[in-house]
């Protein structure tokens, strides 16, 4: 099983209130990454990390902001919540000695903004 | 248009059944594809990876194909269980850039009744 854990699983909250949520690895992997998932749908990469102080915005839009000031810790953040933001957030992490693309999930975060 | 495309997008069948699920890319430079398990209300975990060479490989009961030429995968599984019961995800990687894009399919859900 993989040592990769979100906190929190489930967060029900109301329009603009700020939301940290947390993701934190313990297999000492160099790339972590955030997925959105909305059901039905394929996963879509907001963000990632090829390491401390690295971070980049992935391939769908996102209003969120990510922070990487140690290797195993890779919170994301929303300012100001928004409805449109209610989804499913999986953070993964991958070793970086390897290209073989196999990601580590967290069990994913549901995020139901009011 | 995604470049990962599954089917079917549900499926149910009885325990003890076999089953096949496709997936179909057009991903181009290929570098390899994974199938991944997702439980409801649980992270996506890897159950097999396909390189352009290999055209076969089994993971207890479950068995991947590959046709590089064609770009079709399937993952067969045999004697389904009830724990089958999930969310299978085809993912493809390509050779575009050292990190690897990763494309991802929408899932193909699988019920297995008793």
């Amino acid at each position: 099983e993989a040592d990769i854990y979100q906190t929190p699983r489930y967060l029900v909250i109301g329009t603009g209130k700020k939301i940290t949520l947390e993701c934190s690895q313990t297999m000492g992997h160099d790339k972590m990454y955030w997925y959105q998932q909305d059901p039905g749908m394929e996963l879509h990469l907001i963000h990632y990390s090829y390491g401390v102080n690295s971070t980049e915005k992935g391939d769908l839009s996102s209003e969120s902001t990510v922070s990487r000031i140690r290797t195993e810790h890779f919170p994301l953040t929303l300012e100001s919540a928004r409805p449109s933001h209610t989804s499913q957030y999986l953070c993964a992490s991958s070793s970086g000695t390897q290209n073989t693309g196999e990601l580590f999930f967290g069990e994913g975060s549901r995020l139901t903004v009011l | 248009k995604n470049q990962v495309e599954q089917s079917p997008q549900s499926l149910i069948i009885l325990e003890g059944k076999n089953c096949t699920l496709q997936c179909n890319y057009t991903v181009s430079p290929f570098s390899n594809l994974r199938w991944y398990k997702q439980d409801t209300g649980r992270g996506p975990v890897s159950l097999t990876i396909m390189t352009f060479s290999e055209n076969t490989k089994s993971n207890g009961r479950y068995t991947a194909t590959l046709d590089a030429d064609t770009k079709q995968s399937s993952l067969h599984i045999t004697a389904s269980q009830l724990s089958d019961s999930a969310s299978y995800i085809c993912v493809v990687s390509d050779r575009g850039s050292t990190l690897g894009r990763l494309y991802f399919g929408r899932g193909t859900q699988l019920t297995v009744w008793p």
